[in-house]
């Protein structure tokens, strides 16, 4: 059974671009979760989204967003980047409706913002 | 806000010695989970605890639930050079159906040869 895959795999982003990242879950898993992963600030969540809806969502302004289609594929966007947004972005599955339940994570996107 | 303050931040070890890592928070967990996190890798969930004073054992590794469930412990024996790496609790609040975690700042461990 694949795991989650994350595209792409490292990205490099001049200040005020906008950035797109993608994620596939594991198969059957209805639930995606993204994180922001820093140094300084360790693991914080960002969004949640069960069934193409957004049912969770971390202290991240506006620039911030995401969505997820039909087949449970979900993608973050990040506009207008500022330097504090390079980061690893972590995209974590699960199959939703169980309690409690294993999130499974892909490897991320390292998104360096210059 | 739920925090999660883990200890320590960081531990070098040699091979063969014992060591205990704590998560604590002052607001209760519906559950518990312990990660592991390699360099360029996402984390790997080793267990989730739920019931307050529940232990669970993976070979080396000991996870203990607080009684009151408000922190929990990962103790290792005999630590390996393969257990180098980023250990993270993360906690639910609330509902554990929920991919929604408030992780710890982590726990960096080298283990010496």
């Amino acid at each position: 059974k694949a795991g989650v895959t994350q595209t792409p795999r490292y990205l490099i982003k001049t200040r005020g671009q906008q950035v797109t990242l993608s994620c596939s879950p594991i198969s059957g898993h209805r639930s995606v979760s993204w994180y922001q992963q820093t140094p300084g600030q360790g693991l914080q969540f960002l969004f949640e989204y069960f069934s193409e809806t957004q049912r969770n969502k971390g202290n991240f302004p506006g620039r911030f967003s995401g969505r997820q289609f039909s087949n449970s594929r979900s993608e973050m966007n990040v506009s207008t980047l500022e330097l504090g947004d390079s980061a690893l972005y972590l995209c974590a599955s699960r199959r939703g409706g169980f309690d409690p339940e294993k999130l499974f994570f892909g490897s991320g996107t390292q998104l360096s913002v210059l | 806000t739920q925090l999660l303050e883990q200890s320590p931040q960081f531990l070098s070890i040699q091979e063969g010695e014992n060591l205990t890592v704590y998560c604590n928070s002052s607001s209760v967990f519906s559950s518990l989970q312990w990660y592991r996190q390699e360099p360029g890798e996402g984390p790997v969930l080793l267990v989730t605890v739920v019931t307050g004073g529940e232990v669970k054992k993976l070979k080396r590794l000991t996870f203990q639930f607080g009684d009151a469930r408000k922190d929990s412990s990962l103790h290792i024996t005999a630590a390996q050079p393969g257990d180098t790496g980023l250990y993270l609790c993360a906690g639910a609040w609330g509902s554990s159906n929920t991919g929604k975690l408030i992780f710890g700042q982590g726990t960096t461990l080298q283990v010496k040869p």
